[in-house]
């Protein structure tokens, strides 16, 4: 199995704030990457695919980049609405794993 | 729109079974592959297995094979999945979810709103 490690695993930060979560791949899975957010008690929610391109309705602060083995996922200013828990998921090979999750705060 | 409205909750017996359903509608059910995934209290995200509502095919997670079973029934947009020989570790909320494409690599653009599955004695 491809395993999926996020880091940090838990971030704060203030509004308006740059953040940068970065998901490694045990092995490469070209662009075979998503990104997820969720809020408490609420299904996860798609933000990027394919590792860079946003998924329809995601606002443009969201953006992610990377191929192989190591991808980030960048919002590029914080909003109140953006502190939630965030995984990133490959869908290269079965099965298909995420990352353990990093959790963004409120600083 | 695009809806996947699941079943509700279920507390079981260790041993025994649940049957999980997802009602899907706002799209062609026979185009998009489902997933399930699971997410124990306070845990991460675990996928099961997919089902290809077309064909009925199905792809399941070693972890569970032997365990799980997907179906669906095309007459009423719905897919099931139901897990067998219940441990208190499968004590989780149980999603499905849509593949955005018509390939089963696809990411999950739309999620069920979650079942919880409570098992104990």
């Amino acid at each position: 199995d491809i395993q999926m490690t996020q880091s940090p695993s838990s971030v704060s930060a203030s509004v308006g704030d740059r953040v940068t979560i970065t998901c490694r791949a045990s092995q490469g899975i070209s662009s075979w990457l998503a990104w997820y957010q969720q809020k408490p008690g609420k299904a996860p929610n798609l933000l990027i695919y394919a590792a860079s391109s946003l998924q329809s309705g995601v606002p443009s602060r969201f953006s992610g980049s990377g191929s192989g083995t190591d991808f980030t996922l960048t919002i590029s200013s914080l909003q109140p609405e953006d502190f939630a828990t965030y995984y990133c998921q490959q869908a290269n090979s079965f099965p298909i794993t995420f990352g353990q999750g990093t959790r963004l705060e409120i600083k | 729109q695009v809806q996947l409205v699941q079943s509700g909750a279920e507390v079981k017996n260790p041993g025994a079974s649940v049957k999980v359903s997802c009602k899907a509608s706002g799209y062609t059910f026979t185009g998009y592959y489902m997933h399930w995934v699971r997410q124990a209290p306070g845990q991460g995200l675990e996928w099961m297995g997919w089902i290809n509502p077309n064909s009925g095919g199905t792809n399941y997670a070693q972890k569970f094979q032997g365990r799980v079973t997907m179906t669906r029934d095309t007459s009423i947009s719905t897919v099931h999945m139901e897990l067998s020989r219940l441990r208190s570790d499968d004590t989780a909320v149980y999603y499905c979810a849509r593949g955005r494409g018509y390939s089963a690599y696809e990411p999950f653009d739309y999620w069920g709103q979650g079942t919880l599955v409570t098992v104990s004695s």
